[in-house]
């Protein structure tokens, strides 16, 4: 039980476009959901909490506008970076909670900027 | 604000060998305490996690930990380390006025020796 997913696992894109990363609960509801970032041989950055129905909480420093993050539903939410640089690539991953305190991580989406 | 520290960025252990992974945290009151693992290139696995009660918390693949609270610490153990416990292990801190926010540490690279 607890699983989440994301989609795409890994994509390539060219530098002025914008991607779209999905992350899902997949057997269960998830009313918060995080986005999180993580550079090469570093420890996790929250990017933002995202809550069902609300807009999303972004940490600072972390450009609203730049990753744009929608919870429609309690099994679902994107991160679309816009207008993706050079220096967006990176390890994307995401977490829900279940109970409140727990999260359970997806595999990631790694992005590459060309 | 809560924090976590992992004194050890590398550890290499022989197979067959036992394994402790320190983790300390500073926070006001009894937090909540994950233990992750990490294999490259993927998301984060959930090991066990610390709410209340009994403080030696049994979790998968075999390992343990224990809240210290006079200590600040919530060690994980492995009695005898398999060359596939190889990978990164992430110690994380919650709290109930933290909005279901994580605090990780920065991580613990582990390596086996055969």
């Amino acid at each position: 039980g607890a699983v989440v997913s994301q989609h795409p696992s890994w994509v390539i894109c060219k530098s002025g476009t914008s991607v779209k990363i999905e992350c899902r609960s997949l057997d269960f509801q998830a009313t918060t959901m995080f986005w999180y970032r993580q550079f090469p041989k570093q420890s996790l950055m929250l990017m933002a909490t995202s809550n069902e129905g609300s807009k999303a909480t972004y940490e600072q420093g972390v450009e609203k506008d730049k990753f744009l993050i929608n919870h429609a539903s309690l099994t679902l939410s994107t991160l679309t970076v816009t207008s993706a640089h050079p220096e967006d690539s990176s390890f994307y991953i995401c977490s829900a909670t279940v109970d409140g305190k727990t999260q359970y991580f997806g595999p990631g989406t790694r992005l590459l900027v060309l | 604000a809560q924090s976590v520290t992992q004194p050890d960025i590398h550890i290499t252990v022989s197979e067959g060998a036992s394994l402790e992974l320190r983790c300390n945290y500073s926070y006001g009151a009894t937090p909540y305490l994950f233990w992750y693992v990490q294999s490259p290139g993927q998301g984060l696995q959930l090991l066990l996690k610390y709410f209340s009660g009994d403080t030696l918390v049994q979790g998968i693949k075999g390992f343990e930990a224990e809240f210290k609270r006079s200590q600040s610490s919530f060690n994980l153990r492995k009695p005898s380390v398999h060359w596939s416990d190889a990978a990164e292990y992430f110690c994380a801190v919650g709290a109930n006025n933290a909005g279901n926010m994580l605090t990780f540490g920065g991580g613990t690279r582990l390596m086996v020796k055969p």
